[in-house]
């Protein structure tokens, strides 16, 4: 089983609605939760982290935490097309030094 | 800039040539990393160092030799490498505990092998 699960979608969204991206994880001992959007081509940037369980907001987006379930999500708000990327998420897992990431959910945001 | 710099962006180089990546952060971080990105796979974890001591070597093959001389520099020494080398090459950096704030990640090396 794979530490850290994405759909790898595509995920097609319309222009102004909510886009929900699913991410759980297996090891219990995750201790902190982070989401990265990375562009064609481009690198991987940082765009929210979460370790406490609920939700947390910044702007347009919201990430939440589950530890009893163990997944995390992450909502867009207002969708834009330049929304349009790939989503990754990672997880800090307890005594390991390095992030581990899931494949990633590619999202579309239709105009 | 993201505070993590790599050079150079692109390289293209036939599989007899040796050539070197280079990654340089200016973020005070302890630890850093280098990542393989191959089209539509998942991120590739090959080597992590802390405080410049190598702690993971993710079953690289030797043709990827990787060299960190200091907290701030990491380099990728390459050799006879393979068509199937080729991809996206990412550095990324960290404080040594990972947990607040994550990595950040240079811009990459577009690699081609021919």
């Amino acid at each position: 089983q794979k530490e850290v699960e994405q759909n790898s979608g595509p995920l097609s969204v319309p222009e102004g609605a909510i886009a929900s991206l699913n991410c759980t994880y297996s090891d219990r001992g995750s201790q902190s939760f982070f989401w990265y959007r990375q562009y064609s081509g481009k690198s991987p940037e940082l765009i929210m982290f979460i370790y406490s369980n609920g939700d947390k907001e910044d702007g347009r987006f919201t990430a939440q935490l589950n530890k009893a379930s163990q997944y995390v999500s992450l909502l867009i708000r207002d969708s834009q097309p330049s929304d349009s990327a790939t989503y990754l998420c990672a997880a800090a897992i307890q005594g390991a030094q390095k992030l581990v990431f899931g494949q990633g959910t590619r999202l579309t945001i239709n105009p | 800039e993201t505070g993590v710099t790599q050079t150079p962006r692109h390289l293209v180089m036939g599989m007899t040539n040796k050539k070197s990546l280079k990654c340089e952060q200016h973020l005070g971080h302890n630890a850093m990393y280098w990542y393989k990105q191959s089209a539509k796979k998942p991120l590739e974890l090959m080597f992590v160092y802390n405080f410049k001591e190598q702690t993971e070597n993710n079953s690289v093959p030797s043709r990827f030799s990787p060299e960190c001389p200091n907290s701030s520099h990491l380099f990728l020494h390459l050799h006879t490498l393979q068509p199937e080398d080729s991809a996206l090459y990412l550095c990324a950096s960290s404080f040594r505990d990972i947990r607040t704030y994550g990595y950040t990640f240079g811009s990459g090396t577009r690699l081609t092998v021919v």
